[in-house]
């Protein structure tokens, strides 16, 4: 049962458009991260939200974690093709004290020149 | 370099066979996570270690499946007689609270073919 559902699952825009990523659960997360995966490598972070309601920006990304701290969003301001990869939201979840870690279904971004 | 190490990096053996992957984690960190990702799709959650103990375990972890970190510092992780269906990429990360969020940082990842 994958508890982080991600949409869209794949998305195509051309460059410069704005786009937002979803990051959905029914469980409560302590704190969510998102990550960038290029083909053949492992996930880099990009952000740790931690505050329900909390935005972060990092340059043209601009990431939002919901009130209840079940949600988050990314949102990317004129994607440029470097921004093509695939995109991860995970968190932390169980009970305190415990720390396992799940990963989103993913969203697969391709940014054309 | 201070990094998630993980080796082999490509790994291709015959359905059948037992293979093995190490992951050094960042030395400081106590947690290491080993998870299993497909092409195009999320990582999927295996197992995690806090020092040498094994906390969590998945039911994707099988018992052909079986992970080790017996000095709190390195782990393996040992698929026997492989499948097919275990051809995948298997990434290890270790972490560290910070400021109350548990962050972890991933090796490049061990890509398993079998064939």
């Amino acid at each position: 049962t994958q508890l982080l559902e991600q949409s869209p699952q794949f998305l195509s825009i051309q460059e410069g458009e704005n786009l937002t990523v979803y990051c959905n659960s029914s469980s409560v997360f302590s704190s969510l991260q998102w990550y960038r995966q290029e083909p053949g490598e492992g996930p880099v972070l990009l952000v740790t939200v931690v505050t329900g309601g909390e935005v972060k920006k990092l340059k043209r990304l601009t990431f939002q974690f919901g009130d209840a701290r079940k949600d988050s969003s990314l949102h990317i301001t004129a994607a440029q093709p470097g921004d093509t990869g695939l995109y991860l939201c995970a968190g932390t979840i169980g009970a305190s004290g415990t720390y396992k870690y799940i990963f989103g279904t993913g969203t697969r971004l391709k940014v054309l020149a | 370099d201070t990094g998630v190490s993980q080796d082999p990096r490509h790994k291709i053996t015959k359905r059948g066979q037992n293979v093995t992957f190490r992951c050094d984690p960042i030395s400081e960190h106590n947690r290491l996570y080993w998870y299993r990702q497909t092409l195009g799709q999320g990582p999927e959650f295996l197992t995690y270690f806090q020092n040498e103990a094994q906390l969590e375990k998945s039911r994707l972890l099988s018992d052909r499946f079986s992970a080790e970190r017996p000095k709190g510092s390195f782990s393996t992780l040992e698929i026997q007689r492989t499948e097919q269906g275990d051809s995948a990429m298997y990434l290890c990360a270790s972490s560290l609270v910070i400021s109350g969020a548990n962050v972890l940082t991933f090796g490049a990842g061990s890509r398993l073919t079998v064939l």
